[in-house]
C-alpha cells in the first residue's frame, strides 16, 4: 500500500554523468514536489508541479530539471551532477491547497564519485 | 521572507516529556506543521495547527500562539523509536503550495 514510491532508493553516478531519479504516487494528488536534502539539514524545495505546471525555486541551479508526464509521475533529471549534489533527493505529494501536510517517498540517496 | 527556528538538538530520557519549540518571522502566516525524520528515513507528517492553541494526537501534542509567534511539538512518554528529527514548517502566504521547513531538531532520547 505504498503511497510514493521512488527508485531507486540508491543511486550511484559518475561526476559529469547524467542520472534521473523518479516518483510515481497512488494518492491522485494535485501537487508533486522534489527536494534536496543534505546531513543534518531541512529538506530544501527544489521545484514543484501543480498538476502540469511547473513552479521552479529561484535559488535552483539550472543542472536540475524535472519532468511530470502523468498525474502519477515526476521525474527530477540531474544534467552533470557535480560532487556538491550528493544528497538525499525526496519526491513528496499534497492535495491542491493543502502545502501543510505533505506525503514524502523514502528518498533516492545520490552518490557523485 | 519566513523563517521558523529551533533548537538543534534536544536531549531527554525514556517516559520522560519533552517540548521543541519553534519560533518564526513571516510577513504572512496561515498555520504551523510538524514532520518527523528518522535518520536515513523520509519525513512524516505529524500534526497541522491552523488555529491558536493545543492538538493532541496521542502522546504528541502540538500548541501554536499566533500573537507570540510561537509554536511547540511536545512528546510525552517518551520511548526510544521516538529519536530522531523533527521539523515546524509552515505553508507561505501567496506561496501556492510550498512549505518552509524549521531549521530542524534533533532528538535523542536515552535511557
Amino acid at each position: 500500500d505504498a503511497m510514493v514510491i521512488q527508485n531507486p532508493r540508491y543511486q550511484v553516478t559518475q561526476f559529469g554523468k547524467p542520472v534521473t531519479l523518479s516518483c510515481s504516487q497512488t494518492l491522485n494528488h494535485n501537487v508533486m514536489y522534489w527536494y534536496q536534502q543534505k546531513s543534518s539539514q531541512a529538506p530544501k524545495l527544489l521545484f514543484h508541479y501543480y498538476d502540469k505546471d511547473f513552479n521552479n525555486e529561484a535559488d535552483t541551479p539550472d543542472n536540475f530539471q524535472s519532468r511530470r508526464p502523468n498525474t502519477s509521475f515526476c521525474f527530477l533529471d540531474i544534467r552533470s551532477p557535480g560532487l556538491g549534489d550528493a544528497a538525499m533527493y525526496l519526491c513528496a505529494t499534497s492535495r491542491a491547497g493543502g502545502p501543510e501536510e505533505q506525503y514524502f517517498g523514502p528518498g533516492t540517496r545520490l552518490t557523485v564519485t | 521572507g519566513q523563517s521558523l527556528e529551533q533548537p538543534s538538538e534536544v536531549t531527554a530520557v525514556e517516559g520522560a516529556i519533552v517540548q521543541i519549540n519553534c519560533t518564526y518571522q513571516t510577513s504572512g502566516f496561515y498555520g504551523l506543521s510538524w514532520y518527523q525524520q528518522h535518520d536515513g528515513g523520509a519525513p512524516t507528517f505529524l500534526s497541522y495547527n491552523a488555529l491558536d492553541g493545543l492538538e493532541e494526537t496521542g502522546r504528541f501534542s502540538s500548541f501554536l500562539s499566533r500573537s507570540d509567534s510561537y509554536g511547540y511539538l511536545l512528546l510525552q512518554e517518551l520511548q526510544m523509536k521516538d529519536s530522531a528529527s523533527y521539523f515546524c514548517a509552515s505553508p507561505l502566504r501567496g506561496g501556492g503550495n510550498k512549505l518552509t521547513f524549521g531549521t530542524g531538531t534533533q532528538l535523542k532520547v536515552e535511557l
